[in-house]
């Protein structure tokens, strides 16, 4: 079967560090993404991992583990405008994008 | 570049009545596209793929019958749902996989009353 976990919600502190977890497990693997999303709006690409290790890209990073079927996406410097909620999602070998429920991040002041 | 047009953005439609959505690959050929479903603080759930030149291919649970999907060109994929109730009232999204990964539409509201 097919399954993405990730936290429902984290809040954390503007300038801070927040890192959000992802475990999966799906039918074949053909990479995972990471999407911004605000409400009403179509997610907004992120990050993309299909090797493992560490991705960075300015204040985002993501890390991958086939092995261990984990992901997280590290967000650094954190600024209000960050808040928003956060997609994990994996390539099936249909080649269908299939999301985790999402981590409705807030940033407070 | 890869950019997939979704129409309308936002829709009011009476319970009962039919409503078609729209997507469209601006600059590239899309074989296939996908379309999600997306309800208030949840994620994106896919519904469909549709296949240009055939019958899309539904997930587990989403009746066929009542979301319409048609892939008649290389650029244009549209969703119907027929006979809509409030149930239905959703967040709905289209996908397309190109070479950098996935592209998305801007998504349709759509509120049944």
């Amino acid at each position: 079967g097919q399954n993405i976990d990730q936290p429902t919600e984290m809040t954390a502190t503007e300038g801070a560090i927040v890192q959000i977890n992802c475990t999966y497990q799906t039918s074949g693997f053909n990479g995972l993404f990471w999407y911004q999303q605000h409400a009403g709006e179509a997610p907004t690409f992120l990050s993309y991992n299909v090797l493992d290790g560490l991705e960075e890209k300015g204040r985002f990073s993501s890390f991958l583990s086939r092995s261990k079927g984990y992901s997280y996406l590290l967000l650094k410097e954190l600024q209000m405008k960050d808040s928003a909620s956060y997609l994990c999602a994996v390539g099936n070998q249909g080649g269908k994008l299939i999301f985790g429920q999402g981590t409705e991040l807030s940033v407070k002041p | 570049g890869a950019v997939v047009s979704q129409h309308p953005s936002w829709v009011i439609c009476k319970s009962g009545t039919s409503v078609k959505i729209e997507c469209r690959s601006l600059d590239f050929q899309a074989t296939t596209m996908f379309w999600y479903r997306q309800f208030p603080k949840q994620s994106l759930m896919l519904m469909a793929t549709s296949n240009e030149g055939s019958k899309a291919t539904y997930e587990q649970g989403v009746e066929k019958d009542k979301f319409l999907i048609n892939h008649a060109s290389l650029t244009l994929s549209t969703l119907t749902v027929t006979s809509a109730h409030p149930e239905d009232s959703s967040f709905y999204i289209c996908s397309a996989a190109v070479l950098s990964g996935y592209t998305f539409g801007s998504g349709t509201r759509l509120t049944v009353v």
